[in-house]
C-alpha cells in the first residue's frame, strides 16, 4: 500500500540552527502538506502545497520556514532558525483524488 | 484559524463496551475526516465522509456526517484492547484545502 515517507524519524539540534525535514508523498498525489504537533497537543496546519506552490499558510508559518519540491518526488520543510518552541513532531501529508489525507510517520525536532 | 471541539476529552471504558465521541465546528465543512493516531505515530486515516447525512463504516467503527455540516460522529462497538489512542476528527471546508484537526478524544480500554 502507497504511503507518505518522511526523513529523518528524529532529529536533536542546537538552537539557530537550520534543520532540514524530508518527505516522499504518495506518488499520484497532488497537494502536500506539513502538520505539527507539538507534545500532548493537537495536530496543527503549517502549509499546504499544489502545483509546485504554496497553496495555504497559517500563522506559524513565519518567514523562518518555507517549503520546497526540489525534484518530483520530494517535498521539504526547512526551519532556518531554530527555536526551543520549535521542538515538535512535523507530519508530512497528502491527498489525492478523494481528498483523504494520509500522513506520514513523522519527524520528531527537538531543539537544545 | 477554524475551532473543532472534540468530545469527551477522555474515556476510560471495559473491553466489550461501545464509544460514542462526537466533533463540532463553528463553521459548514464539507469533507469529514477520522483518524487515530498511537504514541509517537502519525495519525492513521480510519473513515473519510463527504456529504450530510452520510454513515460510513470501517468494521467495527462507523461515523456520520452531521446534517448541519458542522459536527461529526464516530462509534466503535465492542471495543478491544488495541483500540486504546487517540483519536481526532479533521475537516476541511470549501473555501480552502487545508485541514482542520480537534482537541482529540484520549481513549482507554480496560481489559
Amino acid at each position: 500500500e502507497p504511503e507518505v515517507t518522511q526523513t529523518p524519524s528524529h532529529q536533536v539540534t542546537q538552537m539557530g540552527q537550520e534543520v532540514i525535514l524530508r518527505c516522499v508523498p504518495i506518488s499520484n498525489h497532488l497537494y502536500f502538506y506539513w502538520y505539527r504537533q507539538i507534545l500532548g497537543q493537537k495536530v496543527e496546519f503549517l502549509v499546504s502545497f499544489y502545483n509546485n506552490e504554496i497553496s495555504e499558510k497559517s500563522e506559524i508559518f513565519d518567514d523562518q520556514f518555507s517549503v520546497e519540491r526540489p525534484d518530483g518526488s520530494n517535498f521539504t520543510l526547512k526551519i532556518r532558525s531554530t527555536k526551543l518552541e520549535d521542538s515538535a513532531m512535523y507530519f508530512c501529508a497528502s491527498t489525492g483524488p478523494r481528498v483523504e489525507l494520509f500522513f506520514g510517520e513523522g519527524s520528531r525536532l527537538t531543539v537544545l | 484559524g477554524q475551532q473543532l471541539n472534540q468530545s469527551p476529552q477522555s474515556m476510560f471504558i471495559q473491553e466489550g463496551e461501545d464509544v460514542s465521541m462526537n466533533c463540532t465546528s463553528s463553521s459548514i465543512f464539507n469533507t469529514w475526516l477520522w483518524y487515530k493516531q498511537d504514541p509517537g505515530e502519525g495519525p492513521v486515516l480510519l473513515i473519510a465522509l463527504y456529504k450530510a447525512g452520510e454513515l460510513t463504516s470501517n468494521g467495527r467503527l462507523t461515523a456520520q456526517f452531521g446534517i448541519t455540516r458542522k459536527d461529526s460522529f464516530l462509534n466503535i462497538s465492542a471495543s478491544i484492547p488495541s483500540d486504546v489512542g487517540i483519536y481526532f476528527c479533521a475537516g476541511r471546508s470549501n473555501t480552502g484545502n487545508q485541514f482542520y484537526f480537534g482537541t482529540g478524544t484520549s481513549l482507554t480500554v480496560i481489559p
